[in-house]
């Protein structure tokens, strides 16, 4: 167990709907990332968020935002979702920005 | 900007032979180096980590990568494979300043065979 926690775990929705991934990070832990792993891009990073603030930006999509909140923890909002958004998201976190990331068990999600 | 090739997406080996896992950056920077493991369902675990300092470094589960800026590799071997160790391998790269934008490899996937 990393400490990092993702929910939901699992979830089905359709096309063009909207979705928010929770992630809350280590104890202490002031940095946030978010990736996405499907089968065809494999580990995509998609954006980085430290103290409430946004810090990296990689490749994420105009449909998808994220922000990270004062109690540290992080939501990724997914909208208007087309079929190839299915993928496993992850959310990692770490102390600082020159220390190991710790990655969470992921949220998959399917869209039908 | 850093990229990460991992030669081999999937890997055979049987139980108790080496397993050798390869790894090849490219960046402008020093970079730091990173390989991760992911099982069946789970989020990635760090293996281990270069940042500066020796080259060989050592990680959990008896794993060890060696860092050489010469052949920009960072190639991760153990010595005798476990039934355990099957598993998704990810090598990763950040730029050397911070972990801003880790960048993963493709994966490889190994397999141990008993």
């Amino acid at each position: 167990d990393s400490g990092v926690t993702q929910t939901p775990k699992h979830l089905i929705t359709a096309t063009g709907q909207r979705v928010t991934l929770r992630c809350s990070p280590r104890s202490g832990d002031l940095s946030v990332y978010w990736y996405q792993q499907s089968l065809d891009q494999g580990l995509q990073f998609l954006i980085q968020y430290y103290n409430g603030e946004e810090r990296a930006k990689g490749n994420i999509l105009e449909r998808f935002s994220a922000q990270q909140f004062p109690d540290l923890h992080s939501e990724l909002n997914l909208s208007s979702l087309e079929l190839g958004d299915s993928a496993l998201y992850f959310c990692a976190s770490s102390v600082d920005l020159s220390n190991t990331i710790y990655f969470g068990e992921g949220s998959w999600l399917t869209v039908v | 900007a850093q990229s990460v090739t991992q030669l081999g997406s999937h890997v055979s080996v049987s139980e108790g032979a080496l397993v050798l896992l390869r790894c090849n950056y490219s960046s402008s920077v020093p970079p730091y180096l990173f390989w991760y493991v992911q099982y069946p369902n789970q989020g990635l675990q760090l293996l281990l980590k270069y940042t500066t300092g020796a080259t060989l470094v050592k990680g959990i589960n008896g794993f060890e990568a060696e860092f050489k800026k010469s052949e920009t590799s960072f190639h991760l071997t153990k010595p005798s494979a476990h039934m355990s160790d099957a598993a998704e391998y990810f090598c990763a790269v950040s730029d050397g300043t911070s972990y801003d934008k880790v960048i993963f490899g493709p994966g490889t996937s190994l397999s141990v065979i008993p």
